[in-house]
């Protein structure tokens, strides 16, 4: 399957740490992308990085992609209650225009203010 | 409107008994996608229309389940003699073009089969 797997299922802080998460893969990917998803609401679009890129930043957030380890992190800097929630990493099929996107099970984190 | 739309938000339905979901995406969005979300699991693909063409159901898990989207806006996903097993939330997503670009999420259908 090329479904991506999280790493930590769960991660819990204290406000103004630092989080990472991880996520690996399995066959080629064209792009791989982060979202959030807080609970009961869908998921919202965090970043998205390209297979020829070896990182990208967006704010507190940087994500780093290592095609050879087929493995993505994300980092979220100086956390914040608000950035409690479930993070999911979503892959695509390397070759495919179809868009079909093949989500882990996701990382639950928890902010302590 | 802004966002993906879906509705209804909550579905409460006997086993056996058909339900219809549906979808608004994001005006001029190209790419539509269903999935279905176990509680506590990520996103599992259903099925994607690129304009009104369905061209990937690999994913809807049995003949019960049908999608289309006639005129390449609106989608509709259908469940026939829903089972126990269908509870779970259904999620929609739109994109602007066909891939490599982000999906923009609905709030999902939360379907409840008793």
């Amino acid at each position: 399957s090329q479904q991506g797997e999280e790493d930590p299922q769960a991660l819990s802080i204290q406000e103004g740490e630092n989080a990472t998460m991880n996520c690996s893969y399995k066959t080629s990917i064209n792009n791989l992308q982060w979202y959030r998803q807080n609970s009961g609401r869908g998921l919202v679009h965090l970043i998205l990085i390209r297979s020829n890129e070896r990182e990208k930043h967006s704010g507190r957030l940087r994500v780093t992609l290592d095609t050879s380890k087929k493995s993505s992190s994300l980092l979220i800097t100086a956390s914040r209650a608000a950035d409690t929630a479930s993070y999911f990493c979503a892959t695509d099929e390397g070759g495919s225009t179809l868009g079909r996107l093949y989500f882990g099970r996701g990382t639950q984190l928890t902010v302590w203010p | 409107g802004a966002g993906v739309s879906q509705s209804p938000r909550y579905k409460v339905a006997k086993r056996g008994q058909d339900v219809a979901l549906r979808c608004d995406p994001i005006s001029g969005h190209v790419s539509l996608f269903w999935y279905q979300q176990a509680l506590g699991q990520g996103p599992e693909f259903l099925t994607y229309f690129q304009n009104e063409a369905q061209l990937d159901k690999s994913g809807l898990p049995s003949d019960r389940f049908f999608a289309e989207r006639p005129e390449g806006s609106v989608s509709t996903l259908k469940i026939q003699r829903t089972q126990q097993e269908d509870s779970a939330v259904y999620l929609c997503a739109s994109s602007r073009m066909y891939s490599n670009q982000p999906q923009h999420f609905g709030d999902g259908t939360r379907l409840s089969i008793l």
